[in-house]
This record gives structure tokens, C-alpha cells and sequence, in this order.
């Protein structure tokens, strides 16, 4: 069965620290992709990566990098000298490639605060 | 380029009533899902349109139902409105599995309250 994990419900930091926001996934697929969303306070869910299962290399974006292992099957994120805008709930999200249907099943998020 | 618009922003209903969400899709994108969000948790898929078509559906009863129109803009539709469905409603589209592009770019929800 398809399950995403993020463990950590709440972190908080002070500004400049670094941050990294774990995801843990379960699945029974071999193509499968892996996501980033954030979500500020006014709702709207801002795409931040996609990852397919075939592609284990590490990507960096200006301060955001993310650790994609399939050994452990996790997904993490790592935002780098954190400010006050990061300040947002994070969702790390699962869709398989193989069922037709392109649908996410969602972490429960991780709530970051950025404090000043 | 035109991102995902969803309306209305706010609804309130009673319980047992039907509600009507709309969502235009982002330019050049031929499909729709719809996810509910409970707060405090992640978003939960309701089912997708694919060029008109449900390709998809999670774990909601049939009074959830929907539409996608030939614009690729869609509805979601509410029989029988309980207290639990209460939740913001989020719309997102994408290009489809034939075209190769699995990102799904997200509207700003509904946000519904059902009393």
C-alpha cells in the first residue's frame, strides 16, 4: 500500500539556521515520483520538485536541497541559511506510475517556523 | 499564463444541503483532481478528470461527484452535506499521463463549513 510518513508535525528554527524536513514513503511500485509542496498561510499548495524513482541524483535550488535515498525510501529536504518566508506547512507527497491514475497521497506535513 | 482559479473562496451550508465547486484548470492542462484537506492534515484525493473523463477515484462515497467540461474547467459536486465535510477543497491541474508531465499546480481552494 501506498503511505507517506513525515514524522515531524512542528519545527521551529532561527533565522539562518539550517532545516531539513524529513519523508519517509511506502510503496509496492517500481516507477513511482516523489514530491515537494509548501503551503504558506493563504492555502494554495506552491510546487516545489518532483523526483521519478529512477533518478537517485541530488538536486540543489538556489537555498532548498533534497536527499532522495531508495535505499531507505526517504525524501528529504533541506532548507539552507532558513528565513522568515520559509516559515510554511510542508508536504511531501507519493504518486505511483503505474495505475493509471496520477493521484498523490499526501504526508501529513511538517509546520516550519522561521523565527526572526 | 493563467494559474488554477477555484470559486467560491468561502461557502457556507447546512447540513443535509448540495454545494457546487468550480476550477478552471491552468492554461494547456487537460486534467483536474480534486483533493479535500482537513485541517491540520494532509490533502486527501476525491478523484481525477482526464480529457472529460474520471480516470480515478480515492475513498469518498458517490454523493461526491464531478464534471470536466471540454474547456478542461470542472466541478465538484456535494450531495447531502454531513458536518465531517467540512474542509478546504483544492483543485489541481496537470498536463495528462500521455504527455509525460505529472506536476500538479494547485488553486487556492474553497474553503467550505458545513453547519
Amino acid at each position: 500500500a501506498q503511505k507517506v510518513t513525515q514524522a515531524q508535525t512542528e519545527i521551529s528554527v532561527v533565522e539562518k539556521e539550517d532545516v531539513t524536513l524529513d519523508c519517509v514513503y511506502e510503496t509496492r511500485d517500481t516507477t513511482y515520483y516523489l514530491f515537494w509542496y509548501k503551503q504558506p498561510p493563504s492555502g494554495e499548495l506552491v510546487f516545489l520538485i518532483r523526483r521519478n524513482s529512477f533518478d537517485e541524483q541530488n538536486e540543489i535550488s538556489g537555498r532548498y536541497s533534497w536527499n532522495f535515498q531508495k535505499s531507505t525510501s526517504s525524501f528529504n529536504f533541506t532548507i539552507t541559511a532558513s528565513q522568515v518566508v520559509d516559515s510554511a506547512v510542508y508536504f511531501c507527497a507519493l504518486s505511483e506510475g503505474t495505475s493509471g491514475t496520477y493521484k498523490y497521497i499526501f504526508g501529513t506535513g511538517t509546520r516550519l517556523k522561521v523565527l526572526a | 499564463e493563467t494559474g488554477v482559479t477555484q470559486s467560491p473562496t468561502h461557502l457556507i451550508k447546512t447540513r443535509g444541503q448540495q454545494v457546487t465547486l468550480r476550477c478552471s484548470s491552468q492554461s494547456g492542462h487537460n486534467t483536474v483532481s480534486w483533493y479535500q484537506q482537513a485541517l491540520g492534515q494532509g490533502p486527501q484525493f476525491i478523484f481525477q478528470y482526464y480529457r472529460e473523463e474520471e480516470n480515478g477515484r480515492g475513498n469518498f462515497p458517490p454523493r461526491f461527484s464531478g464534471l470536466q467540461f471540454p474547456n478542461y474547467s470542472s466541478e465538484l459536486n456535494v450531495n447531502a452535506l454531513e458536518l465531517d465535510d467540512s474542509a478546504l477543497y483544492l483543485c489541481a491541474s496537470s498536463l495528462g499521463v500521455a504527455e509525460g508531465t505529472y506536476e500538479q499546480y494547485f488553486g487556492p481552494g474553497t474553503r467550505l463549513t458545513v453547519t
